[in-house]
């Protein structure tokens, strides 16, 4: 069974610095889709990167990027120049394809606090 | 684009009665929906997959009887709290997912407490 793992459950930073968030996930498949999902105090699930396993180069959406390493089943989130809207929960997520039974595993979470 | 709305945003609820939360994806069509359940400041639980035109897939340990769950069309899905108890208070989120992608995009979810 796959298995996703934040190992943070809390940080913080200070605005306009950088933090990276850690997560790292256990399969036996090679073939899988990773996410990161932002849930600000609203609840809403926003989407914020997403990286396909079989693409080498890592993802990025303007402030925020990943580290995709694929041998050691880690996919850390990067948030530069970070800003007080980005305080929120942050969930790791891993899914495989439909056809393999394609049901999103959510890590635990991490409470990122943004201080002015 | 990919916008999935949820109504409504919160109810309250005698003991007994039952409620029912709707499931939109606005500007796509959407096979699989999904709902999870969320406690406070823990992780999304899923509870079941609903696929258009079929039965739900539901998670174990989810009372399928009392999380009735019906995908009439390719932009709704329902979920129903059957004979509602305090215990099934919680945060209620839907998501669906493009039949073109992997991406699941998530409602704003729905507050339900039972008195």
């Amino acid at each position: 069974a796959q298995t996703v793992t934040q190992s943070q459950p809390e940080m913080s930073v200070q605005e306009a610095e950088t933090v990276t968030l850690s997560c790292t996930y256990d399969t036996s498949e090679s073939n899988y889709y990773l996410f990161w999902y932002k849930q600000p105090p609203s609840r809403q699930m926003i989407l914020v990167i997403r990286q396909e396993a079989y693409k080498q180069q890592n993802a990025t959406e303007n402030r925020f990027s990943v580290n995709f390493q694929k041998a050691a089943k880690s996919f850390s989130l990067k948030i530069s120049d970070s800003q007080l809207g980005d305080t929120a929960m942050y969930f790791c997520a891993f899914k495989l394809s439909p056809n393999q039974g394609g049901k999103l595993i959510f890590g635990q979470g991490t409470e990122l606090s943004v201080k002015p | 684009g990919a916008v999935v709305s949820q109504h409504p945003s919160r109810v309250i609820c005698k003991s007994g009665t039952s409620v029912k939360i709707e499931c939109r994806s606005l500007d796509f069509q959407a096979t699989t929906m999904f709902w999870y359940r969320q406690f406070p400041k823990q992780s999304l639980m899923l509870m079941a997959t609903s696929n258009e035109g079929s039965k739900a897939t539901y998670e174990q340990g989810v009372e399928k009887d009392k999380f009735l769950i019906n995908h009439a069309s390719l932009t709704l899905s329902t979920l129903t709290v059957t004979s509602a108890h305090p215990e099934d208070s919680s945060f209620y989120i839907c998501s669906a997912r493009r039949d073109t992608e992997e991406t699941q995009y998530f409602g704003p979810g729905t507050r339900l407490l039972v008195l």
